[in-house]
C-alpha cells in the first residue's frame, strides 16, 4: 500500500490561512470518510487534530478544519499562530489497515 | 484519561527480535484496536499493525512476515515482536489506541527509540 501524497512543506504568516493537501486513491482516501490528521512537534508524539475527514476532537482549536473531495483530503488552518509550526500527517483507513502521508512541514514566517 | 507507555530494550542486535510492550492506564483495554506505529529519525510515520482485544490482528503487508502482536487483557498490555531486524528498523516506536470503527489513532504513547546495532 503506497503512502498518501502530501506537499513536503508549506508556509504562512501569522493570521493567514494555509491548506495542506493529502492525495490518495479510490482505495483509501476516496473510498472511505476515514481520513485523520495529526500534528507533531519536534521530539513529541503525534496529536490527533481531525478525524473522519472533518471532525475535531475535544480541545482542538476550531481554527483547524478538514475536508475531502474525491481522492484528496485537505487540512486548513486559519488564523495561523506561531505554535502551529509543526509537521502534519494525514492518514486514511484502507482494507483493514492504515496508511499515512509522508508529512508536511508547516513553517510560520 | 487513557495513557499509554512503551517499554522494552533500546538496543537490539541485527538479525535478532525486537520486543516492545505497551501498558495502558486510565481505562480498559477492551473494545478498541491497539496499534504500533514507527518513525525513523527525520522521516514519516509508518503503521506497523493493530490488534483487537479478541486477539484479531491486521499487519502492514510490508512487515507482515516479521511482525507478531499479542494482547494481555489481565495486565492491560499489548506487545510487538519484530523479527530479523536490520538497521532499517531503527526508529521511534509508538503504541497507540485505534478507533474500532474508523481507525483514527488517539491517544499515542510518548514513543521509545529502538536502535538496531551490533
Amino acid at each position: 500500500q503506497s503512502a498518501l501524497t502530501q506537499p513536503a512543506s508549506v508556509s504562512g504568516s501569522p493570521g493567514q490561512s494555509i491548506t495542506i493537501s493529502c492525495t490518495g486513491t479510490s482505495s483509501d482516501v476516496g473510498g472511505y470518510n476515514y481520513v485523520s490528521w495529526y500534528q507533531q512537534h519536534p521530539g513529541k508524539a503525534p496529536k490527533l487534530m481531525i478525524y473522519d475527514v472533518s471532525n475535531r476532537p475535544s480541545g482542538v482549536s476550531n481554527r483547524f478544519s478538514g475536508s475531502k473531495s474525491g481522492n484528496t483530503a485537505s487540512l486548513t488552518i486559519s488564523g495561523l499562530q506561531a505554535e502551529d509550526e509543526a509537521d502534519y500527517y494525514c492518514s486514511s483507513y484502507t482494507s483493514s489497515m492504515l496508511v499515512f502521508g509522508g508529512g508536511t512541514k508547516l513553517t510560520v514566517l | 484519561q487513557v495513557q499509554l507507555q512503551e517499554s522494552g530494550p533500546g538496543l537490539v542486535k541485527p538479525s535478532e527480535t525486537l520486543s516492545l510492550t505497551c501498558t495502558v492506564s486510565g481505562g480498559s483495554i477492551s473494545s478498541y484496536y491497539w496499534s504500533w506505529i514507527r518513525q525513523p529519525a527525520g522521516k514519516g510515520l509508518e503503521w506497523i499493525g493493530r490488534i483487537y482485544t479478541s486477539g484479531s490482528t491486521n499487519y502492514n503487508p510490508s512487515l507482515k512476515s516479521r511482525v507478531t502482536m499479542s494482547v494481555d487483557t489481565s495486565k492491560n498490555q499489548f506487545s510487538l515482536k519484530l523479527s530479523s531486524v536490520t538497521a532499517a528498523d531503527t526508529a521511534v516506536y509508538y503504541c497507540a489506541r485505534g478507533d474500532i470503527l474508523t481507525g483514527f489513532i488517539d491517544p499515542w504513547g510518548q514513543g521509545t527509540l529502538v536502535t538496531v546495532s551490533s
